[in-house]
């Protein structure tokens, strides 16, 4: 069964850094593009960040560009989000979603729960 | 930019459609065209349900159907269930920045 798990979340002052992480089961983590996107509080669902299978291709939202940086360790079936200069607008629950895999037609098929990230004032 | 139907309030049993309209041409240089339909119920992370505009992921009900092309699109429910609450979106990956439809509310009556 493909599975993502998001870790990492919490409380941060605004300014402050964290570092999220996805550990991937089930599946061929190399495989796949992977995508991080977040939900703020009352708002709708933001793609924020995408990576190519080797972690050679990054992409990113305007709202995180120079702040966020997306990678991925194969070796560990493990994608991270390190984010630094966090904002109260960064405020959201995070979620790892697979991306396209050779074979597949689709994106954005499978989901974690997702991780709460609070940035205080 | 994508833009959706606000709000949708829908009796059960009676259809509703969803529509998502795109900025630009969603035409990938592959000729296919990004655009999915998810949903979200409260409390729980987003599920795929269509892909490619109108491809039902395995295990969806063919209650829900999808169509549409260049920048106009519609998400079909035949006939909503009381499971359908929660927000859809649409969403593409043919340009980067990927980008979501701001959501749209599905309510029974």
């Amino acid at each position: 069964e493909v599975q993502v798990v998001e870790s990492g979340g919490g409380l941060v002052q605004s300014g402050g850094s964290l570092r999220l992480s996805c550990a991937a089961s089930g599946f061929t983590f190399s495989s796949y593009e992977m995508n991080w996107v977040r939900l703020p509080p009352g708002k709708g669902l933001e793609w924020i960040s995408y990576i190519d299978f080797r972690g050679t291709t990054m992409y990113y939202a305007d709202s995180v560009k120079g702040r966020f940086t997306i990678s991925r360790d194969n070796a560990r079936d493990s994608l991270y989000l390190q984010m630094n200069s966090l904002s109260l607008e960064d405020t959201a629950i995070y979620y790892c979603a697979t991306g396209w895999t050779p074979g597949s037609g689709w994106h954005f098929h499978s989901w974690g729960q997702g991780t709460l990230v609070t940035v205080s004032s | 930019v994508l833009t959706q139907t606000p709000l949708s309030s829908v009796t059960l049993g009676q259809p509703a459609s969803i529509s998502c309209r795109s900025s630009q041409s969603l035409v990938y240089r592959d000729g296919n065209t990004y655009l999915s339909w998810l949903h979200q119920r409260p409390g729980q992370p987003p599920r795929l349900l269509i892909y490619k505009v109108s491809t039902r992921l395995s295990g969806v009900p063919d209650r829900f159907s999808g169509s549409g092309a260049g920048t106009d699109f519609t998400l079909s429910i035949s006939r909503v269930e009381a499971g359908d609450v929660g927000v859809f979106y649409c969403m593409q990956v043919s340009q980067v920045p990927y980008s979501f439809g701001q959501g749209t509310k599905l309510e029974i009556k």
